[in-house]
């Protein structure tokens, strides 16, 4: 059974950058893709990109090109989301999930989540 | 990008009834691919069904999925007190991965 632990909660300044992590557990990390997916507060969940650490191939929303890399260390098992350039509208909870039923492959469902990592910027 | 529209926005209903909800898409989703989340206050989503009709494991039978092409449903046959959730359609045929913009059940 995989589990995807994230990092804590983080407080930026518009115009600066964060990094999220993602550590999975419990299964085959470098078979299944990772997806990002934010929620803005009160709003619905909006999907930002994803990897398959295996191949080390990734996928970004349109939305976000230029300012997300999405990033795996395969020796620890870890999934990582860096967000430039942050704007007060990217605060929101950050989730990873997991398509642990679908291997080797990119955007597709997501059965396994992360507890989300909430990042403010103000 | 493939538009999922969602509706109603909000369902109020009592526990027993039976829930319908609708996910419209802006254009035919390939293969049904279609997944249905559940997400209560403060929590993660939670997979349903994928391949608009699949149950995921451990999802009790009163929840089916419906439909291809731009139209897809999920019923949920009676409804329990830890059903009252918000619910989301995301579609994966096509690049980038969408979702609808969710409906929300709530008690009557």
């Amino acid at each position: 059974q995989v589990h995807l632990l994230q990092s804590g909660a983080e407080v930026r300044r518009p115009g600066s950058s964060v990094k999220v992590s993602c550590k999975t557990s419990g299964g085959a990390f470098m078979n299944y893709g990772i997806n990002w997916v934010r929620q803005a507060p009160g709003r619905g969940l909006e999907y930002m990109g994803g990897i398959l650490p295996i191949f080390g191939s990734t996928d970004y929303a349109h939305h976000f090109q230029g300012r997300l890399t999405i990033t795996a260390d395969t020796s620890t098992g870890t999934v990582y989301l860096e967000l430039s350039s942050l704007r007060s509208d990217d605060t929101a909870v950050y989730y990873c999930g997991s398509q642990t039923m679908v291997p080797a492959a990119l955007r597709h469902f997501m059965d396994v989540w992360g507890t989300g990592t909430t990042v403010i910027v103000s | 990008e493939i538009v999922l529209t969602q509706s109603p926005g909000t369902l109020s209903l009592s526990p027993g009834e039976r829930a319908t909800l609708s996910c419209w898409a802006s254009q035919s989703v390939s293969g049904s691919d279609l997944a249905w989340y559940q997400q209560k206050p403060g929590q993660a989503p939670r997979l349903l069904i994928y391949g608009a009709s699949s149950r995921a494991t451990g999802i009790p039978d009163r929840f089916i999925g419906s439909g291809s092409g731009t139209d897809f449903t999920l019923t949920i046959s009676r409804l329990e007190a830890e059903d009252f959730a918000v619910y989301y359609c995301q579609q994966y045929g096509s690049s980038p991965l969408t979702f609808g913009g969710g409906t929300k059940v709530e008690i009557k």
